[in-house]
């Protein structure tokens, strides 16, 4: 089965950092590009980044360019979001999301989706 | 950045009868358009990509059409299970993407 579960959300303070890990099983990662997409409470979903299959190009929204960091470990099956000098407009679910398209480049729609993980920015 | 505009904000069918949910692009996404379903406190699930391709697994009455900049959801004789939130994505502009601000489909 196909499966992507996220961890390392939680409360933090503005100014703060805060690592994301999203586990992968079930399909050959280092063929998929991967994503990040987040959801503020009550609101609709927002693009945040994206990584290609090889890890060798990164994606950012505007938001968060430059405070946040995406990698991954294709040895462990593992996706990562480095999140540094959060704001409160950071507060949000993040899902990782898996690319349909397995030629590993940034392109195309999301297929599978983790269950998200919590962050919550405030002092 | 290409903007996404979904309507109506709100949508209120009768179980039986069908829903059209409406996507209109900024400037031209060609049909790298795709729809995604999400219910309260679960994550988004892919229902259409490449405008009109049902994922695996969708039943056939979700469907969509269009290309350029004007897309359609439609649902055929609505089940209980098909009253969720609904987005539409553009991928056209990738490797950066925009989503609609998504339509409610709510039970009349």
């Amino acid at each position: 089965e196909v499966q992507l579960v996220e961890s390392g959300g939680g409360l933090v303070q503005p100014g703060g950092s805060l690592r994301l890990s999203c586990a992968a099983s079930g399909f050959t990662f280092s063929n998929y590009a991967m994503s990040w997409v987040r959801q503020a409470p009550g609101k609709g979903l927002e693009w945040v980044s994206a990584i290609s299959g090889s890890g060798g190009s990164t994606y950012y929204a505007d938001s968060v360019k430059g405070r946040f960091t995406i990698s991954r470990d294709n040895s462990k099956n593992t996706l990562y979001m480095q999140m540094d000098s959060l704001r409160a407009e950071d507060t949000a679910v993040y899902y990782c999301a898996k690319f349909y398209d397995g030629s590993g480049y940034c392109r195309g729609a999301f297929d599978i989706w983790g269950q998200g993980t919590m962050v919550t920015v405030s002092s | 950045e290409i903007v996404m505009t979904q309507s109506p904000a709100t949508l209120s069918v009768s179980p039986g009868e069908r829903a059209t949910l409406s996507c209109r692009a900024s400037q031209t996404v060609n049909s790298n358009l795709a729809w995604y379903q999400q219910k309260p406190g679960q994550a988004p699930r892919l229902l259409i990509y490449r405008a009109s391709t049902r994922a695996t697994g969708i039943p056939a009455r979700f469907s969509g059409s269009g290309s350029g900049t004007e897309f359609t959801l439609t649902i055929s004789s609505l089940q209980s299970e098909d009253f969720a939130f609904y987005y539409c994505q553009q991928y056209n502009n990738w490797p950066t993407f925009t989503f609609g601000q998504g339509t409610k489909l709510e039970i009349k």
